[in-house]
């Protein structure tokens, strides 16, 4: 099992660029839930997905959008890049509608450096 | 303002000690979990709880729930080297909205 695998591991872009993360769950997991870790801080919650459809969302502009795909796999688009977009994103997979209520498996994040 | 405290924000200690991290918020959760995350990776889950007052143990490592299930502490005990990281406390809303505190970043010096 190959567990939550996420791409690519490190990114540099820059300010005003946009940018795709992806991230395959977990095998047998259908919730997604994508995270913005900044240095020294908790992560913290942007969006999460089941059955395709965006069902929870934290407190992040509309320049974070998703998609989660058939297969289950997801992607985190950021447009017009901002130097506070520079953190580390995360990917958490779960199983069924309320798995993350019993834990959730997040992979090794993509460090996203915006100059 | 985070929904979840954690303290202490840092802890630095002897091999051998014992050490508690807090983990309180004014929210009831449907669960509380604990994770370890070592640096450049995702956070791994340790332990969930999801009855007030439950106490769980993981070798050295206990975790209890508050009875109002707003709090949280994990224990430590004769912590080594190799507990070294950043411990987060994740509490759920609602059975599927994650809340993060923002860490304890413990290191122990052999």
């Amino acid at each position: 099992d190959a567990g939550v695998t996420q791409s690519p591991t490190h990114l540099i872009k820059t300010r005003g660029q946009q940018v795709t993360l992806r991230c395959s769950p977990k095998s047998g997991h259908d919730t997604v839930s994508w995270y913005q870790q900044a240095l020294g801080q908790g992560p913290q919650f942007i969006f999460q997905y089941y059955e395709e459809e965006e069902r929870q969302r934290g407190n992040f502009p509309d320049r974070f959008s998703g998609h989660q795909f058939p297969n289950y796999s997801s992607e985190l688009n950021v447009n017009a890049l901002l130097l506070g977009d520079s953190a580390l994103y995360l990917c958490a997979s779960s199983p069924g509608e309320q798995g993350p209520w019993r834990g959730a498996f997040f992979g090794q994040g993509t460090r996203l450096t915006v100059v | 303002t985070q929904l979840l405290e954690q303290s202490p924000q840092f802890l630095s200690i002897q091999e051998g000690e014992n050490l508690t991290v807090y983990c309180n918020s004014s929210s009831v959760f449907s669960s509380l979990q604990w994770y370890r995350q070592e640096p450049g990776e995702g956070p791994v889950l340790l332990v969930t709880v999801v009855t007030g007052g439950e106490v769980k143990k993981l070798k050295r490592l206990t975790f209890q729930f508050g009875d109002a299930r707003k709090d949280s502490s994990l224990h430590i005990t004769a912590a080594q080297p190799g507990d070294t990281g950043l411990y987060l406390c994740a509490g759920v809303h609602n059975f599927n909205k994650f809340y993060f505190g923002s860490g304890t970043k413990l290191n122990v010096k052999p």
